[in-house]
């Protein structure tokens, strides 16, 4: 496709429910992220893949939020028993490199994730 | 955790007027990234300036970059009702952490048309 894309746009969850957030990355992009960005900050950096392989977790809240990209394209984040706390915009973020030296990443529209 | 401060937090400003917006990071880094962010078209990357370089040019953007104070200055000339959005800095690290972003808190520029 044209850009990264993320579905769904908007999520109203109650607490203790089960979310699953999806990422397209823009085609032959090697590298896909997810960011967290909570109202009025910037992205805080969750995850990172190179292809299929989670090279970095360190950024995930807790045991609760899981990643996955089994095919080294889509992506999909899970957040189990959400909680309050975990209401946010989750960003996605695929390149073209394994690293910013000379190239940006580009972004998709995110996921309002809102947990009642 | 967040590497970058943006100062100011909000900027006002009149359409035309110039809009300068500034980021100060604490560690060493490989390049410095500014992105814009609205509600239509989400975050998108503006501009990207290395460790050695000083000053770069885009169009209306001037983008200036200070390793020895660890700051940077994003500035906006000739600024349009179009630019209202939220600018961020990203610093990316040296080797071991350069395929990481690190985002500052953003600046909420608003230009009154």
């Amino acid at each position: 496709g044209a850009g990264v894309s993320q579905s769904p746009r908007y999520k109203v969850a109650k607490r203790g429910q089960d979310v699953a957030l999806r990422c397209d990355p823009i085609s032959g992009h090697v590298s896909l992220f997810w960011y967290q960005q909570a109202l009025g900050q910037g992205p805080e950096f969750l995850t990172y893949f190179q292809n299929e392989a989670q090279l970095d977790k360190s950024g995930l809240p807790s045991d609760r939020f899981f990643a996955e990209r089994p095919e080294g394209s889509v992506s999909t984040l899970k957040i189990q028993r959400t909680q309050q706390e975990d209401s946010a915009v989750y960003l996605c973020a695929s390149s073209l490199a394994r690293s910013f030296t000379r190239i940006e990443a580009f972004f998709g529209q995110g996921t309002r994730l809102t947990v009642v | 955790s967040q590497q970058g401060e943006e100062d100011p937090q909000a900027l006002s400003i009149q359409e035309g007027e110039n809009a300068t917006m500034n980021c100060s990071y604490k560690t060493s880094i490989n390049n410095l990234q500014w992105y814009r962010q609205n509600s239509g078209r989400g975050l998108v990357h503006l501009i990207l300036i290395r460790s050695n370089e000083r000053e770069k040019h885009s169009g209306r953007l001037r983008v200036t970059l200070d390793t020895s104070k660890k700051s940077s200055s994003l500035l906006i000339t000739a600024s349009r009702a179009a630019d209202t959005a939220s600018y961020f800095c990203a610093t990316v690290g040296v080797p071991g952490s350069n395929y990481k972003l690190t985002f500052g808190k953003g600046t909420l520029l608003t230009v009154n048309p």
